[in-house]
């Protein structure tokens, strides 16, 4: 049974689109992450969520939203997508905001045509 | 000059050689290194974790930190094709905050030859 879950695997789409990426844990961890993984292989954090608290990494456009149903999803919309928004996005989770494991989704690659 | 430097490869191998990746940084406040291994189309996963300078020894994988010289390395013994993956460093300043201030290398791919 597969810890940390990612849909869709693949994404293809077109410039100036809205999509949504979305992510579910069964672990039942506190805390959840979204990565971006561009072209030359940089993993880099957008976004922290824990118990409501969204902590944004200030790089990332506002075109970008994570959305919570509830503890274990935390959705990725992007709005009016771009060229420069193609790359792998990860999503991640730990058990709380103290712990350093973390677990890693499968990666959604996006593509923008 | 990058917080974090790693030679993206790719390096090549024969099976059962000892294979050295590394890491260099600029931040001499890094306290805390891992190192983790990412296969092709999946999600990276942990594999080392050590504090401040020293070595640390998991089977056939030893991780080494070097502080004074900020430089980090990670030794895999008796290397096997299922080691081919994408190792990717990184490191922060303090224990604990998950994510928060945890900066990544760009990853070294792995290749080893059967």
């Amino acid at each position: 049974d597969t810890a940390v879950s990612q849909t869709p695997k693949y994404l293809v789409t077109q410039m100036g689109n809205d999509k949504s990426i979305k992510c579910e844990q069964n672990l039942g961890h506190d805390t959840m992450y979204w990565y971006k993984q561009d072209s030359k292989k940089f993993l880099k954090i957008m976004f922290s969520y824990n118990n409501k608290e969204l902590i944004i990494n200030e790089t990332v456009p506002n075109r970008f939203s994570p959305k919570s149903p509830d503890k274990a999803h935390l959705n990725l919309h992007i709005n009016s997508l771009e060229l420069g928004d193609s790359a792998v996005y990860f999503c991640a989770t730990t058990q709380d905001r103290g712990s350093d494991t973390q677990y890693f989704g499968p990666g959604t690659r996006l593509t923008v045509l | 000059q990058k917080e974090v430097e790693q030679d993206p490869g790719p390096l090549s191998v024969p099976e059962g050689a000892i294979v050295s990746l590394n890491c260099t940084y600029s931040n001499s406040a890094f306290q805390y290194f891992m190192w983790y291994r990412q296969y092709s189309r999946k999600g990276p996963e942990l594999l080392m974790y050590t504090y401040s300078s020293g070595n640390k020894e998991d089977g056939r994988f030893t991780a080494q930190v070097d502080k004074s010289s900020k430089y980090i390395s990670l030794f895999i013994r008796d290397s096997q094709p299922s080691d081919s993956a994408t190792y990717l460093c990184a490191m922060r300043l303090t224990s604990g905050g998950g994510a928060d201030g945890l900066t990544f290398g760009k990853g070294t791919h792995l290749i080893i030859q059967p």
